[in-house]
């Protein structure tokens, strides 16, 4: 599976949106981009998933670029519970085993 | 969603003592389930992978005899961490993808281990 890139850290203001990037240059054609995230001391929890289109659910909005090399996770009025930890994954549909990167820390401050 | 349970949530037990952890999926059968062990302030880590009816599959550098891995039925899942040191104090996390063509992983809630 490709491996992803992900800023260790960021801030966002509560209500305001919170624009998550992630890097997988090196995506083979048949793999999807998962986003989890992880809130202290829980278990990770899916959000979204996305092979080239454009993707939104409930709880946010994958942004795919058209070369698929890169992607934005959306969380569109961040909220104090969005405060997380995200993890951008690369792999295949119906694949096995997720590897976790080191993540992006949301803070989402009042 | 689907549901992955885990038991106990927290565990605290002194160092030499074997210590079992149970991952159940509550609402579909799961031939394999997935172990990942996570430190303060560190990603996951997957350990192993477990299946129902054969052994697991450990990954590099994760001792097969000090964590045993038991997939007793298509809903339960059990880690051992076999005469437990300080060293082991982490938190254990399982996951399992349903068998079901959805395309998500579900993972448990987590168990804290202190090993005193």
């Amino acid at each position: 599976d490709a491996k992803t890139t992900q800023p260790p850290s960021m801030d966002c203001a509560e209500g305001r949106a919170a624009n998550l990037p992630c890097n997988h240059s090196t995506i083979s054609g048949n793999e999807y981009v998962y986003w989890y995230r992880q809130i202290h001391s829980q278990g990770p929890q899916y959000i979204i998933h996305g092979l080239k289109n454009n993707e939104t659910n409930e709880m946010a909005s994958l942004i795919i670029t058209e070369d698929r090399k890169s992607s934005t996770l959306i969380l569109p009025h961040a909220t104090l519970r969005d405060t997380a930890v995200y993890y951008c994954i690369v792999r295949t549909k119906g694949g096995n085993k997720l590897v976790f990167g080191a993540g992006t820390i949301l803070r989402v401050k009042s | 969603g689907a549901v992955v349970s885990q038991h106990p949530s927290r565990v605290i037990c002194k160092s030499g003592t074997s210590v079992k952890i149970e991952c159940r999926s509550l609402d579909f059968q799961a031939t394999t389930m997935f172990w990942y062990r996570q430190f303060p302030k560190q990603s996951l880590m997957l350990m192993a992978t477990s299946n129902e009816g054969s052994k697991a599959t450990y990954e590099q550098g994760v001792e097969k005899d000090k964590f045993l891995i038991n997939h007793a039925s298509l809903t339960l899942s059990t880690l051992t961490v076999t005469s437990a040191h300080p060293e082991d104090s982490s938190f254990y996390i399982c996951s399992a993808p349903p068998t079901a063509p959805q395309e998500t992983q579900y993972f448990g809630p987590g168990t804290r281990l202190l090993v005193l």
